[in-house]
């Protein structure tokens, strides 16, 4: 297996534009989280889904931050519009249930300017 | 509401010293612990996991931890560093009860030198 895969790689963007970072889950998988890492606050979790449905998404920062699982294979993290303060490395890692280590993606470093 | 804390931001040690890396937590209901290292400009590699049975478990790399129920702790631990050890160690926490959601600590910088 390829493992997560997260797209782009790299972002960079002006301030109030959309931005929209992908994720394929590993095939099997049943959970889904999305990740925020900063140096100033760590890795936060923004919002964690199992079997496609939303469970917990007390760490979405505000309403310009927005999470989609269509089917079992693939999700998006929209933020409209982007701020500077958004610039961080977003994670997406996926687990085969509940209660089973998570395997991470290479992450998608967005800068927003 | 589950969590977890490292108490150390950086940790230092020769390297062939053995090393540990200390995390506890705070869950309600039986807590599954796991360690993961992340090296620069990369994702987080799973290290090891704590669901149940033996307290020492085994992982990659020669790394081990030590689950403590009455300490609320899950110290990471390998007899022997190496310089290549050097990276970012996160402990994280699922709780079953809570959802399943996976929460990560502050991480500690781990510096192996020669």
């Amino acid at each position: 297996d390829a493992g997560v895969i997260q797209s782009p790689r790299h972002e960079v963007t002006e301030m109030g534009q959309e931005v929209t970072l992908r994720c394929k889950p590993i095939s099997g998988h049943n959970s889904l989280f999305w990740y925020r890492q900063t140096m100033m606050r760590g890795l936060e979790l923004l919002i964690y889904f199992n079997n496609n449905v939303p469970i917990d998404d007390s760490g979405m920062p505000e309403d310009r931050f927005s999470a989609k699982m269509p089917n079992a294979s693939f999700s998006t993290l929209k933020i409209q519009p982007s701020e500077p303060r958004d610039s961080a490395v977003y994670f997406c890692a996926s687990s085969l249930d509940r209660n089973t280590e998570a395997f991470f993606g290479q992450g998608t470093r967005l800068t927003v300017v | 509401a589950q969590s977890v804390a490292q108490p150390e931001d950086q940790v230092n040690v020769a390297e062939g010293n053995p090393l540990t890396v200390k995390c506890t937590y705070s869950v309600s209901g039986n807590p599954y612990l796991f360690w993961y290292v992340q090296y620069p400009n990369r994702g987080l590699q799973f290290l090891l996991k704590y669901i149940t049975g033996d307290n020492l478990v085994k992982g990659s790399y020669g790394f081990e931890a030590e689950f403590n129920k009455s300490q609320t702790s899950f110290h990471l631990k390998k007899p022997s560093a190496l310089v290549s050890d050097s990276a970012l160690y996160f402990c994280a926490v699922r709780a079953f009860n809570q959802g399943g959601k996976l929460i990560f600590g502050q991480g500690t910088e781990l510096s192996v030198k020669p």
